[in-house]
């Protein structure tokens, strides 16, 4: 166990819904990162949020956002969905911004139907 | 190189054999390497994070090495067991760019009883 937490586990939903993907991250530390993992492609990257202001950002979709809490839990929003979102979603989380290991979540299965 | 490339893509070995990946990577802006361990159902695993030319870190029968003047990494693991079976990602850590991780495709590892 990472002590990095994601709910929901698994999300279905149809194209053109919303949904929000959650996170909290290991005890004490700063920075959360999301990433996507999709058929056939590599872990990607898409944005990173430490102390709760956004810090770098990958190809994020702009139909994609995301936010820190001042809990320091993050949430990503993903909106106008398609099919081609389906995914897992994975949260990371280190201390800081530094050459840290990242501590991943267990993910969220999405499928958009 | 722009891409973080790893060879081979899989690789199957009878339980007690030694083996190894190659990690190649962008030597430009160079900040950190990361080795990450990714069993089947499970989340990534942090094995390593090295960030000096010439560096080796160990963890019981896994070693890395780290080569940042011609931009690669090697894995070893020694005497292989069953339980070592996952796919063994590395990512490129740059400078300046926040946390931001970019991954490799991955080595799939079967190791055969």
């Amino acid at each position: 166990d990472s002590g990095v937490t994601q709910t929901p586990k698994h999300l279905i939903t149809a194209t053109g819904q919303r949904v929000t993907l959650r996170c909290s991250p290991r005890s004490g530390d700063l920075s959360v990162y999301w990433y996507q993992q999709s058929l056939d492609q590599g872990l990607q990257f898409l944005i990173q949020y430490y102390n709760g202001e956004e810090r770098a950002k990958g190809n994020i979709l702009e139909r994609f956002s995301a936010q820190q809490f001042p809990d320091l839990h993050s949430e990503l929003n993903l909106s106008s969905l398609e099919l081609g979102d389906s995914a897992l979603y994975f949260c990371a989380s280190s201390p800081g911004t530094g050459p840290y290991e990242q501590y991943f979540g267990p993910g969220t299965r999405l499928t958009v139907t | 190189i722009l891409n973080v490339e790893q060879s081979p893509q899989s690789l199957h070995v009878q339980e007690g054999d030694s083996t190894n990946f190659t990690c190649s990577f962008p030597s430009s802006n160079f900040y950190a390497l990361h080795w990450y361990r990714w069993e089947t159902a499970k989340s990534p695993e942090a094995l390593f994070v090295m960030t000096l030319n010439g560096d080796e870190k160990k963890k019981g029968r896994i070693s890395a090495t780290l080569n940042t003047k011609e931009g690669y990494s090697y894995l070893y693991i020694k005497g292989s067991q069953p339980e070592d079976s996952a796919t063994y990602l590395c990512a490129s850590h740059l400078g300046n760019q926040g946390g931001k991780l970019i991954f490799g495709q991955g080595t799939e590892l079967s190791v055969k009883p």
